[in-house]
């Protein structure tokens, strides 16, 4: 079985330049998550789906970040305009049942903004 | 005080010895509790659950469970070079995956 799907694996660009990452749950997986990890870190939640709903997004910085996830299947994650502090690991994670604890995470987005 | 805190290290231990890897949380309504480890450049690896007091024994794992104390733990019995990781502790509580920042551990030959 494939697990999560994340592309891409880096991403370097300027401040001020727009980023999207994207994320394929594991098959099945209706709950859908997106963490960003700072060095030194534990992962902290920016969203989470289920399906094509956004049920959490309150830890979301909104006047930057946007997320999709159109049909309920893979999500695209947003930055625009990119800051210097938005340097990190984005990482995505599936559930298979609503809200549940034991979640599946992809390889992660390692992004640097210069 | 934060959610969920964890010592984070380095722990080091000898090849073959045990290593206890420690974690508190705040919330006492916390119902499921979980280690994740986490090589260095790789995504978190999730690796025990556990939900009730007491004892949860899985190969070389074990994780404990004190919900009186808020306290729960992680046992790697015969570390091996490969358990060197960071270990995240994670809480679930209304609908949300808190985790800690992690202990270092590194097992040496």
């Amino acid at each position: 079985e494939a697990g999560v799907v994340q592309s891409p694996r880096y991403k370097i660009i300027e401040k001020k330049q727009p980023v999207a990452f994207w994320c394929n749950p594991i098959s099945g997986h209706n709950t859908l998550y997106w963490y960003l990890q700072n060095l030194g870190q534990g992962p902290e939640l920016l969203i989470r789906y289920e399906n094509e709903e956004a049920v959490d997004d309150s830890q979301l910085p909104k006047d930057r970040f946007s997320a999709e996830r159109l049909k309920g299947v893979d999500s695209t994650l947003k930055i625009q305009p990119a800051e210097l502090g938005d340097s990190a690991v984005y990482l995505c994670a599936s559930s298979l049942v609503p809200g549940s604890n034991e979640q599946f995470f992809g390889p992660g987005t390692r992004l640097t903004v210069l | 005080q934060k959610e969920v805190e964890q010592n984070s290290g380095p722990l080091s231990v000898p090849e073959g010895a045990i290593a206890s890897l420690n974690c508190t949380y705040s919330d006492r309504v916390s119902q499921s509790f979980f280690w994740y480890r986490q090589y260095s450049g790789k995504s978190p690896e999730l690796i025990m659950s556990i939900y009730s007091n007491g004892d949860k024994e899985d190969g070389r794992f074990t994780a404990q469970l004190n919900k009186a104390s808020q306290y729960v733990s992680l046992l790697i019995r015969d570390s091996q070079p490969s358990d060197s990781a960071t270990y995240l502790c994670a809480v679930f509580n209304t609908d949300k995956l808190i985790f800690g920042t992690g202990t270092r551990l590194q097992v040496f030959p």
